[in-house]
């Protein structure tokens, strides 16, 4: 099947700096990338949708500028949390469908990143 | 929100068959029921999908009730691997939310 690269797969920071998390199709291409956050012992959260050359759609009570996506190319996705806190602490996932637009596509997901600010 | 209802949680013995239940009383006429997997600290695993009609591959069998309010994966023969949080997803167009899931949990 298709393959969703995601890196890193955990990083540490300090408290109030950036950490960049890149999301990559590697044999596919992905014009649409979702991304999740997923706390301990809970289910994903759907926090944005990436469109290719466009804006991202965020969910309701998700913050634009405290979590910026980009969406540069059809096979990147990057999601950047600013000014990182301690409650930004979490596993953030990707995602992307094999076949955008379609509903019976398959979405297939990246290993997933556990971010810890200390 | 999530479209979909499942049990929390659920036990079952190896080799034997694993039958997870899921509603989606709400499901619109063009959406279709995916079923995925996550084993801890991983990213999810597709595992099947369907719109109306019964579907099986080699990982599992999904069977959608013909008003397709509910339906259940089957896993036949459950082995400890197979433990895991499984998510009833009903996908609409460029949507892809999961519920809370049935943690299922494999037994010797």
């Amino acid at each position: 099947g298709a393959v969703v690269s995601q890196h890193p797969s955990w990083v540490i920071c300090k408290s109030g700096t950036s950490v960049k998390i890149e999301c990559r199709s590697l044999d596919f291409q992905a014009t649409t990338m979702f991304w999740y956050r997923q706390f301990p012992k809970q289910s994903l959260m759907l926090m944005a949708t990436s469109n290719e050359g466009s804006k991202a759609t965020y969910e309701q009570g998700v913050e634009k500028d405290k979590f910026l996506i980009n969406h540069a190319s059809l096979t990147l996705s990057t999601l950047t949390v600013t000014s990182a806190h301690p409650e930004d602490s979490s596993f953030y996932i990707c995602s992307a469908p094999d076949r955008a637009g379609a509903t019976n596509e398959k979405l297939f997901f990246g290993s997933g990143t556990q971010l810890s600010v200390l | 929100d999530a479209k979909t209802t499942q049990p929390p949680s659920m036990d079952c013995a190896e080799g034997r068959a694993a039958n997870l239940p899921c509603n989606h009383s709400t499901i619109s006429g063009n959406e279709y029921v995916y079923w995925y997997r996550q084993i801890h600290s991983q990213g999810p695993q597709y595992i099947i999908h369907g719109l109306k009609n019964n579907e099986t591959n080699e990982m599992a069998s999904l069977i959608i009730t013909e008003d397709r309010k509910s339906s259940t994966l089957i896993l036949p023969h459950a082995t400890l691997r197979d433990t895991a949080v499984y998510y009833c997803i009903v996908r609409g167009y460029n949507d892809m939310r999961f519920g809370a899931g049935t943690r299922l949990t494999v037994k010797p």
